[in-house]
């Protein structure tokens, strides 16, 4: 059963760079069946789509978070990261990685418990 | 950018019903690329269905998923306390969008 599991700092200051990194187990993330995939929820809010980066590197992103994001993929750790940029008090969510199924309706079918990330000085 | 309206906000039923949660879209969902997530308090969301109706692995029958062009519907019958939860559509067009969720509570 894949597993993933989403670790990074809980705190990032204002004005500072937000990065995640998503471990991946059981499953290796050189597929060409999926792209890895950050969504995060705002406390008490829905879900955003982040964005989606493949094991090559290719990657696309939503377009409200596009010049803020940067997505990374090591493949010798089965490991995919996130970073956000500029962060402001309005990045505060709970951050998921999940891995997207292209090819067949581009979906997430599986994901990471999600860590919950708070912007504030 | 397709935005996609979920009805009702709550939805209250007793165990034994059934519910039906709308799942609207601003434009026509030509290609079936529409998902269900369950959600449940302090978790991580859970794929339900994907293309509309295609259930995922391990979700029971008594969930469905239909619907065409701008409607669809995620039915869940013979509810149970552990259907608590809020559930979420979801649409990929070069873009994935989620709508705002529907929260279904046994009473």
């Amino acid at each position: 059963q894949l597993h993933l599991q989403a670790s990074g700092p809980g705190l990032v200051r204002p004005s500072e760079t937000l990065s995640l990194t998503c471990s991946v187990s059981d499953d290796p993330i050189t597929s060409y069946t999926y792209y890895w995939a950050w969504i995060r929820q705002p406390p008490g809010k829905g879900l955003q789509w982040i964005g989606s980066v493949f094991y090559g590197g290719r990657s696309y992103s939503n377009p409200s978070l596009r010049n803020r994001v940067t997505f990374s993929v090591d493949t010798s750790k089965n490991q995919f990261s996130l970073q956000l940029k500029s962060v402001t008090a309005a990045d505060t969510a709970v951050y998921y990685c999940a891995r997207e199924v292209l090819q067949t309706y581009y979906h997430f079918d599986y994901w990471g418990q999600g860590i919950l990330v708070t912007v504030s000085s | 950018e397709i935005v996609l309206t979920q009805s009702p906000g709550t939805l209250s039923l007793s165990p034994g019903e059934r519910a039906t949660l709308s799942c609207r879209a601003s434009q026509d969902i030509r290609n079936n690329y529409l998902a269900w997530y369950q959600q449940k308090p302090g978790q991580a969301p859970r794929l339900l269905f994907f293309g509309t109706s295609s259930r995922a692995t391990g979700i029971p029958d008594k969930f469905s998923g239909g619907g065409s062009g701008t409607d669809f519907t995620l039915t869940i019958s013979r509810l149970e306390s552990e259907d608590s939860a809020v559930y979420y559509c979801q649409h990929y067009d070069s873009s994935h969008t989620f709508g705002k969720g529907t929260r279904l509570e046994i009473k």
